[in-house]
């Protein structure tokens, strides 16, 4: 996979387009998968969950889908705002506790 | 705001030297995590605490050690500093620390070593 920082994998979209932002997670056993948002010199910020029980979640212009056969989750963000842009992480949950295990990160670039 | 507080925000020292980092969980909140970011490895799952023990271990050096005090701060300590441990230290919390949790992060310590 892709590194955080010098090789993280970059999204360039356009303001007012609609984002798709992959991830491909590892573990089969994941329940809970999270969105997190990461701004410059900022922590992770929670944007949207799921559960291994659903397909598809819907938040405020975002949207998560979850495909367990082929172990993907996605982001939509519709309308994508130059405050989008950011490093995105997804993130799994497995096991009795609430230890999340990351993904490498993708950079969304919003063009004005 | 997370509610997730973290101090210092930067930290410069030198290698073989021993640093404190503090973080103080969102009110209520009883789990404590730290993770650790840097450029090649992305954010690490460090160690986690609840109501003072310790719950879950990861990829945690043991050079390494934290504890969470009964107020439910916690503190990460890491010791004989080598370069390769520059990098953002996050700290999370969570209500019960259980499957399906939201975590919570603070804005980090920056930790340079020279």
């Amino acid at each position: 996979g892709e590194s955080v920082g010098l090789h993280l994998p970059t999204l360039s979209v356009q303001e007012g387009d609609n984002s798709i932002i992959n991830c491909a997670y590892s573990n089969s056993a994941s329940d809970y998968f999270i969105w997190y948002k990461q701004e410059s010199g900022k922590g992770p910020q929670f944007i949207i969950d799921i559960r291994s029980n659903m397909d598809k979640r819907q938040g405020q212009r975002v949207t998560v889908l979850l495909n367990k056969t082929v172990k993907h989750l996605s982001l939509q963000i519709a309308a994508t705002q130059p405050g989008d842009s950011a490093v995105y992480f997804c993130a799994e949950n497995t096991g009795a506790n609430s230890k999340l295990t990351f993904g490498k990160g993708i950079t969304l670039s919003v063009r004005p | 705001d997370s509610g997730v507080t973290q101090t210092p925000k930067h930290l410069i020292t030198a290698t073989g030297q021993r640093v404190t980092l503090r973080c103080s969980p969102r009110s209520g909140d009883l789990s404590v995590y730290w993770y650790q970011q840097s450029l090649d490895q992305g954010l690490q799952f460090l160690i986690q605490y609840y109501n003072g023990e310790e719950r879950a271990k990861g990829n945690i050096l043991e050079r390494f050690s934290a504890q969470q005090f009964p107020d439910l701060h916690s503190e990460l300590n890491l010791s004989s500093l080598e370069l390769g441990d520059s990098a953002l230290y996050f700290c999370a919390s969570s209500a019960l620390g259980r499957l399906g949790e939201k975590l919570f992060f603070g804005s980090g310590t920056q930790l340079s070593v020279l």
